[in-house]
């Protein structure tokens, strides 16, 4: 079946530090792949996504790029602020609705 | 325009009872669908709706949980009756379309304590 396999958290940075949280993917077609976050209090937001193969998803400071050949969806972010203390899901689908996500990465940062 | 909201917020009930969780999606989308958040791990799918039809139920953990969309509009998830295990967060999300590539709009969830 589909999978996702996300970095465990927790993560503790600093503001203005790199962030990355590895994100690496099973799917038995050719999925479009999402980075979800959710804010303390808030439900789950869609943050970027890609849908084919070297595609390179940003919103709000964060990248990731779709990696066929690894099977992978890292998201990065080079300076990080407090505001971005949250928690990042990992999800794909294909070619459905169904999303399948990974177990989620709780991020803090300090300032 | 007012996003996905779910009712209620926290619900804390004793094992054997009861429990009916709300969703309201945003006016207009179709598809409402129901995930699961268990004890920190993934989010997991558990079904899906077009308007009123269920197309696709294959996440529900048991004949313990019954799902509905009266008339297509808000849809209510019932736990009856309620064990342990079944404690987490459930979110509810909609879309206007269904697909991979539509975005799923999510609400903020129910977090359900079973004791």
């Amino acid at each position: 079946g589909d999978s996702v396999t996300q970095m465990e958290g927790p993560v503790t940075l600093s503001e203005e530090a790199f962030l990355t949280i590895n994100c690496t993917y099973t799917a038995t077609g050719y999925p479009s792949l999402f980075w979800y976050v959710q804010y303390p209090g808030e439900g789950l937001q869609l943050l970027l996504k890609a849908t084919k193969a070297d595609d390179k998803g940003s919103n709000k400071g964060f990248e990731a790029t779709y990696r066929k050949e690894t099977t992978s969806f890292h998201l990065e972010k080079g300076s990080v602020q407090v505001s971005d203390s949250a928690v990042y899901f990992c999800a794909l689908t294909v070619g459905d609705y169904k999303l399948s996500f990974g177990a989620g990465t709780t991020v803090t940062v300090r300032a | 325009e007012a996003g996905v909201t779910q009712f209620p917020s926290h619900s804390v009930i004793e094992k054997g009872q009861t429990v009916t969780l709300r969703c309201d999606p945003i006016s207009g989308h179709d598809n409402l669908y129901w995930y699961r958040r268990v004890m920190g791990k993934e989010i997991k799918f558990l079904l899906h709706f077009v308007k009123e039809s269920k197309q696709d139920e294959s996440g529900m953990p048991n004949n313990r949980f019954l799902a509905e969309r009266t008339g297509g509009t808000y849809s209510t998830l019932k736990v009856q009756p309620a064990e342990l295990e079944d404690s987490g967060v459930y979110f509810c999300a909609s879309s206007q379309l269904a697909g991979g590539r539509n975005e799923q709009f999510f609400g903020p969830g129910t977090r359900l304590t079973v004791l």
